[in-house]
């Protein structure tokens, strides 16, 4: 099993929708939680990240972290045409240095 | 452009061809990641520097791999005897010590290709 599990879609949906990618993961010391966006033939680009649990905010982004699930998740509202890439999830615990990467999701969001 | 840079964007190799790739990370910053993505994965950490210090290198990194950072400024990876498996994206990634461990930037990565 992997430590870090997410759904590699695709996942299409129309423009302005709400979109709901997750990730859960086996390893509760990991301790920050962040959110990456990446283009294709591009590096990944961080969006979002959040330190224990709790709901982060930023725009049209929200990332939200339950420790007790172990279980993150990240929600676009008003998706845009532009949105579409691999959103990638990745995780670390308190004093490494090296994250933690699921597979990331394709995201298609359809005009 | 002040963001970190990866030089060269894309090599093909032969496989036995040894490559070095080159990153530059944004200034200032003083640790600096590699990671190495495969098609339709996420990526997976290699190693880090703080500074010209390698601190971390994951069991990924082989025998065949080295990476330096000599003056604690730009790094380098080799991979000597390349094989197939070799094929990666190569991503660098670099944090500032003023800001905590989760803010890795990345550049746009080398793609190698060993044929």
């Amino acid at each position: 099993q992997k430590e870090v599990e997410q759904d590699p879609g695709p996942l299409s949906v129309p423009e302005g929708a709400i979109v709901s990618l997750n990730c859960t993961y086996s390893n509760s010391a990991f301790q920050y939680f962040m959110w990456y966006r990446q283009y294709s033939r591009k590096g990944p680009e961080l969006l979002m990240y959040t330190y224990s649990s709790g709901n982060k905010e930023d725009g049209r982004f929200t990332a939200q972290v339950d420790k007790s699930s172990k279980y993150i998740s990240l929600f676009i509202r008003d998706s845009q045409p532009s949105d579409s890439a691999t959103y990638l999830c990745a995780m670390s615990e308190s004093g490494t240095y090296k994250y933690i990467f699921g597979t990331g999701t394709r995201l298609k969001v359809l005009a | 452009d002040t963001g970190v840079s990866q030089n060269p964007r894309h090599k093909i190799t032969k496989r036995g061809q040894n490559v070095t790739f080159r990153c530059d990370p944004i200034s200032e910053h003083n640790r600096l990641y590699w990671y190495r993505q495969t098609l339709g994965q996420g990526p997976e950490f290699l190693t880090y520097f703080q500074n010209e210090a390698q601190l971390e290198k994951s069991r990924l990194l082989s025998d065949r791999f080295s990476a330096e950072r000599p003056k604690g400024s730009f790094s380098t990876l080799e991979i000597q005897r390349t094989e197939q498996g070799d094929s990666a994206m190569y991503l660098c990634a670099s944090s500032s010590p003023g800001t905590a461990l989760y803010e890795q930037y990345f550049g746009p990565g080398t793609r190698l290709t060993v044929t």
